[in-house]
């Protein structure tokens, strides 16, 4: 079975500094990869998502990640946060587009 | 835009209760989950459907049950309520085809007392 992990549970950062947060799965012949995020007291909403072709995606917000199959992983980038940006980041995997497997989540705090 | 309602933002329930969530989506969308999302252990699939009247166990049912009888409707069972059952709770929807993302409801965090 598939599995997600964000290595990361928090990560605070300054605003206007760039960020990273951290997405590996187990290894898998194809995946389908998403990040999603939740703001306090709301549901999660779609930031991007890989399915085939180009290996950098860039979503919404400014936000991009990176399909590595190598390393297995598809890390979530910002060049720069904004206080806005600070919310809980989950990272999920498909093996079938059909059942979705979510990691742990990762809160980013952007601070002034 | 896809919309998602969860009939309850916040719930509070006494243990040995049978408790109700509902959901509704707007879309047409043939599936619907619902999910616990727990700090560090992030969101776990109790129950999903493929269409209307269809229904498969997640990772974590027990305690629970769902009922599909409308394709724009699911609803979250508490058989009888108990206090490791607080929680969030979120339900989402998407089209049945392959590939495509789910759309999260805001949520309806649960105490059980």
């Amino acid at each position: 079975a598939q599995s997600v992990t964000q290595l990361d549970s928090q990560v605070p950062v300054f605003e206007e500094a760039p960020v990273e947060l951290r997405c590996n799965y187990s290894s898998s012949v194809s995946v389908y990869l998403f990040w999603y995020v939740q703001y306090p007291n709301q549901g999660l909403q779609l930031l991007l998502k890989y399915l085939s072709g180009s290996t950098l995606v860039k979503g919404i917000n400014g936000f991009e990640a990176e399909f590595n199959k190598s390393q297995t992983s598809f890390h979530l980038r910002k060049p720069s946060v904004h206080i806005s940006d600070t919310a809980e980041y989950f990272c999920a995997v498909s093996d079938d587009g059909q059942n979705f497997v979510f990691g742990p989540g990762t809160r980013l705090s952007v601070l002034p | 835009d896809v919309k998602v309602t969860q009939s309850s933002r916040y719930l509070v329930k006494r243990t040995g209760e049978k408790v109700f969530l509902e959901c509704v989506q707007d879309m047409d969308h043939e599936n619907m989950f619902w999910y616990r999302q727990d700090p560090g252990l992030g969101l776990r699939l109790i129950y999903f459907s493929y269409d209307v009247k269809m229904k498969e166990k997640g990772d974590i049912p027990e305690g629970y049950s769902v009922s599909r009888e409308k394709k724009e409707r699911f609803s979250l069972i508490l058989e009888s309520a108990s206090t490791n059952q607080t929680s969030m709770y979120l339900c989402a929807s998407r089209v049945g085809q392959d590939n495509q993302p789910q759309h999260f409801g805001d949520g309806t965090r649960l105490s059980i007392l």
